[in-house]
């Protein structure tokens, strides 16, 4: 089951920056929190996801609290193609199992 | 070049039939998943194997068979289908053990209709 807690919605202006909430209260010392996002009904993308360390790739930065109960998700820059519902899932290394939440719907809007 | 590809994308069948959807990956991953997302758009684990072995069967009828003839292929096939077996099925796949980031890369999804 998803141990995961996400607004159902928000809204960001084209152009600025997207801050998605997440928080994971219940997450284990060796549990990671990785990101998703679905486009409208395509497979699930993979964004993101860190242990402890504050991480950042070409898509997306990754800022997890020092006690690790919550996490941000930040799309710098986002446009109309970032409209999308973006999971946060929390999962120990290799346990290859991936429990979906119901995520937050992103509205990118002009 | 897909890295996880399924086929077919749609698929629409009467209440009773038998189906199969299948699934290959090129990313050279050693694990492979069946996920379903239903009306509702919740997303759920079914099953996932390991290098040809069944490492994960998450509570799903006995009407859904995974076969992998292959460890770049896990294929679902469907007996008796059932109106609430529609839904839009993905196929993912990850490198497991050490060293890896234990990603996991979606298919673009099956869309199967019973009727």
């Amino acid at each position: 089951d998803a141990k995961t807690t996400q607004p159902p919605s928000m809204d960001c202006a084209e152009g600025r920056a997207a801050n998605l909430p997440c928080n994971h209260s219940t997450i284990s010392g060796n549990e990671y929190v990785y990101w998703y996002r679905q486009i409208h009904s395509q497979g699930p993308q993979y964004i993101i996801h860190g242990l402890k360390n504050n991480e950042t790739n070409e898509m997306a930065s990754l800022i997890i609290t020092e006690d690790r109960k919550s996490s941000t998700l930040i799309l710098p820059h986002a446009t109309l193609r970032d409209t999308a519902v973006y999971y946060c899932i929390v999962s120990p290394y290799n346990f290859n199992k991936f429990y979906f939440g119901s995520g937050t719907k992103l509205n990118v809007k002009p | 070049d897909t890295a996880v590809s399924q086929t077919p994308k749609y698929l629409v069948t009467q209440m009773g039939n038998d189906k199969s959807i299948k699934c290959e990956q090129n990313l050279g991953h050693d694990t492979m998943y069946w996920y379903k997302q239903d009306s509702k758009k919740f997303l759920k684990i079914m099953f996932s194997y390991n290098n040809k072995e069944l490492i994960i069967n998450e509570t799903v009828p006995n009407r859904f068979s995974p076969k992998s003839p292959d460890k770049a292929h896990l294929n679902l096939h469907i007996n008796s289908l059932e109106l609430g077996d529609s839904a839009v099925y993905f196929c993912a796949s990850s490198q497991r053990g050490l060293g890896s980031t234990d990603t996991q890369y979606f298919g673009p999804g099956t869309r199967l209709t019973v009727l």
